[in-house]
């Protein structure tokens, strides 16, 4: 079983729409947890951290389960800039990152 | 300020070579990480080093070697160079070590080994 699994979508979406992505991890012992966002042959950038209050940064919001080890994000009002992979990560080690294989998010006009 | 910055951004070298990879963390950043990120997967960890010492390796074989300077800066060697090695080679820094600290990306080396 992998450490971080996300549904590889595409999620092809209009201008304006809500859409949420959503990931699972297997270690129970996982500390901290990220969404980043990585453009076509760019670098991850850092989204947004996840805690498990629930936080929110404009138009996307995150939540944390660490019972059903079980990470969200959801992005209302899609813009056309929002097209990129969708990266859910964990880091349960204290220093390695662990990374799903990203979710592909196309919005479209 | 400036971010991570990474050189080259690009190299092209063939199998059985030899290449070192070069880091640059944010000002102020005590802690790299270097990734290995493959077409179609997420990144994969490597190593981590926090003032000088290496705090983490990941499953890389022993080809795979790094090194952290007294300026925090920081090398990626990989030997006898195999086709699988091909990919994105990440540079990530943080300005401490363990769970909490955010890790910050820099552009990346792209790596075709032919």
């Amino acid at each position: 079983r992998k450490e971080v699994e996300q549904d590889p979508g595409p999620f092809n979406v209009p201008e304006g729409a809500t859409v949420a992505f959503n990931c699972t991890y297997s270690n129970s012992a996982s500390q901290s947890f990220f969404w980043y966002r990585q453009d076509c042959r760019k670098e991850p950038k850092l989204l947004m951290s996840v805690y498990s209050s629930g936080n929110e940064d404009g138009r996307f919001t995150a939540q944390l389960n660490r019972a059903s080890q079980y990470i969200s994000l959801l992005i209302r009002d899609s813009k056309l800039s929002d097209s990129a992979t969708y990266l859910c990560v964990v880091n349960h080690s204290g220093y390695a990152l662990n990374f799903g294989k990203g979710t592909s998010l196309l919005v479209t006009p | 300020d400036a971010g991570v910055t990474q050189s080259p951004t690009h190299l092209i070298k063939t199998r059985g070579q030899h290449v070192t990879l070069r880091c640059s963390p944010i000002s102020g950043h005590k802690s790299v990480s270097w990734y290995q990120q493959v077409l179609g997967q997420g990144p994969q960890f490597i190593f981590q080093y926090y003032e000088k010492e290496e705090r983490g390796r990941g499953n890389f074989p022993d080809r795979f070697s790094a090194r952290q300077f007294p300026n925090y800066s920081s090398e990626l060697n990989v030997n006898a160079l195999l086709l699988g090695d091909s990919a994105l080679y990440l540079c990530a820094s943080s300005s401490g070590q363990g769970a909490l600290y955010e890790q910050y990306f820099g552009p990346g080396t792209r790596l075709t080994v032919t």
